[in-house]
């Protein structure tokens, strides 16, 4: 996940404006990849997905894309709306240590939406 | 909200008392998981699941344990807590292997557990 210290970073953004969230991901051997949204006191809801035999994929007015050589992955948003303050995760399948099933998250990245 | 419970959705304990959780879920999924979510650390799986009686560990599994005896049910059992288990936990399921065939998984609200 992102690599970032105890603070969550934060991402401030004009309305309207496109938003673009980074994340470091650190299995090479992780070929399933996932960008989440929590907002305030709730659970992680699904955006987009991708494998790691696509470079870029589009959904409405999100777009991942996928570069394997650094191990980076970015989720841009479109036209930024007020509903789209949330913090931002990026997730992998590769796990942690261990071996574990499941998904190893990013730290998260605060996206806040300024009028 | 895919179908996942968690109960109870806010809990206050004291130090060295046994806490349960429990993830109910009505979608038929095979596996099941247990995250905790601290601030700095984003979300960190603790135990997860991949059939009725069959579980495994995660990344932080000290201090925790887990049961199965249903599929729709997975309870997460802190023997005795402690002040470090003071966080929010969420369940997650998932329909198949999210590490061998890349599979989304779907959250519950959360449980936010304060120990005190």
């Amino acid at each position: 996940g992102e690599s970032v210290g105890l603070h969550l970073p934060t991402l401030s953004v004009q309305e309207g404006d496109n938003s673009i969230i980074n994340c470091a991901y650190s299995n090479s051997a992780s070929d399933y990849f996932i960008w989440y949204k929590q907002e305030s006191g709730k659970g992680p809801q699904f955006i987009i997905d991708i494998r790691s035999n696509m470079d870029k994929r589009q959904g409405q007015r999100v777009t991942v894309l996928l570069n394997k050589t650094v191990k980076h992955l970015s989720l841009q948003i479109a036209a930024t709306q007020p509903g789209d303050s949330a913090v931002y995760f990026c997730a992998e399948n590769g796990s942690s240590g261990g071996g574990a099933d499941g998904l190893t998250f990013g730290k998260g990245t605060h996206l806040i939406i300024q009028p | 909200d895919a179908g996942i419970t968690q109960s109870p959705r806010h809990k206050v304990t004291e130090t060295g008392t046994p806490v349960t959780l429990r993830c109910h879920q009505t979608e038929n999924h095979r596996y099941m998981y247990w995250y905790r979510q601290d601030p700095g650390h984003g979300l960190r799986l603790i135990h997860y699941s991949y059939g009725v009686k069959d579980t495994d560990k995660g990344e932080v599994s000290d201090g925790y344990s887990v049961s199965r005896s249903k599929t729709e049910d997975f309870l997460l059992t802190l023997e005795s807590a402690t002040s470090s288990q003071t966080s929010v936990y969420f369940c997650a399921i998932s329909e198949s292997t999210i590490r061998g065939l890349g599979t989304e998984a779907f959250f519950g609200q959360g449980t936010r557990l304060t120990v005190v």
